[in-house]
């Protein structure tokens, strides 16, 4: 059975740092792509960025290019997103999902990660 | 990017009616590559169609959809009481992949 587990909830101060995770398990980690989806409180889904843990290759959204970064440890089967310095708009449920190619849907999703920026 | 448009904002319907929902998009989608997704309240979205038309495994046949270039469908032919949710729908034909904004399936 394809799982995607992601880490637990965050709460964290503007300008803090913080990575969450995706740990992908039935299924061969680095043959498919993951993705990272924004769901900002009440609102709908944003396509952040994918990453191919075969050989790292990464594409970001224009909107979330330098802003994140996704990264991938294969040896683990995690994803990663990460941020250097949160703001309270980056409030949000973090969604991770797998995708059989760059330009695919998502046909496995993890349960999510909310992330909360409050001073 | 590619803007979706989902229509309406909100379905209100009864059990066993039939459901009809929209998704325009602001240009033509390469390949029709035009993805379905339901979430329920404080879970995840759930892949139900893809490439347009084609169901994802285990999804029930009253979802099916239609349509091309600039406009596609998702029809729930009847609607059973789990199916009230949010439907959004992607396309991944055109780079950055996007999203619509969404449609509520309320029961009325």
């Amino acid at each position: 059975e394809v799982q995607l587990v992601q880490s637990g909830a965050e709460v964290k101060k503007p300008g803090e740092s913080l990575k969450i995770s995706c740990k992908a398990s039935g299924y061969s980690f680095t043959s498919y792509w993951i993705g990272w989806v924004r769901q900002m409180p009440g609102k709908g889904l944003e396509w952040m960025g994918i990453i191919f843990p075969g050989d790292s290759d990464t594409r970001y959204s224009p909107s979330f290019q330098g802003q994140v970064t996704i990264s991938a440890d294969k040896s683990i089967s995690t994803a990663y997103v990460q941020w250097s310095s949160l703001k309270a708009s980056d409030t949000a449920m973090y969604y991770c999902a797998r995708s059989l190619r760059v330009a695919k849907h998502f046909d496995s999703w993890g349960q999510g990660t909310l992330v909360t920026v409050s001073s | 990017d590619i803007v979706l448009t989902q229509s309406p904002a909100t379905l209100s319907l009864s059990p066993g009616e039939r459901a009809t929902l929209s998704c325009g998009a602001s240009q033509s989608v390469s390949s029709n590559y035009l993805a379905w997704y339901q979430q329920k309240p404080g879970l995840a979205p759930r892949l139900l169609i893809y490439d347009a038309s084609r169901g994802a495994t285990g999804i029930p046949d009253r979802f099916s959809g239609s349509g091309s270039g600039t406009d596609f469908t998702l029809t729930i032919s009847r609607l059973e009481p789990e199916d009230f949710a949010v439907y959004y729908c992607q396309q991944y034909g055109n780079s950055p992949p996007t999203f619509g904004g969404g449609t509520k399936v309320e029961i009325k």
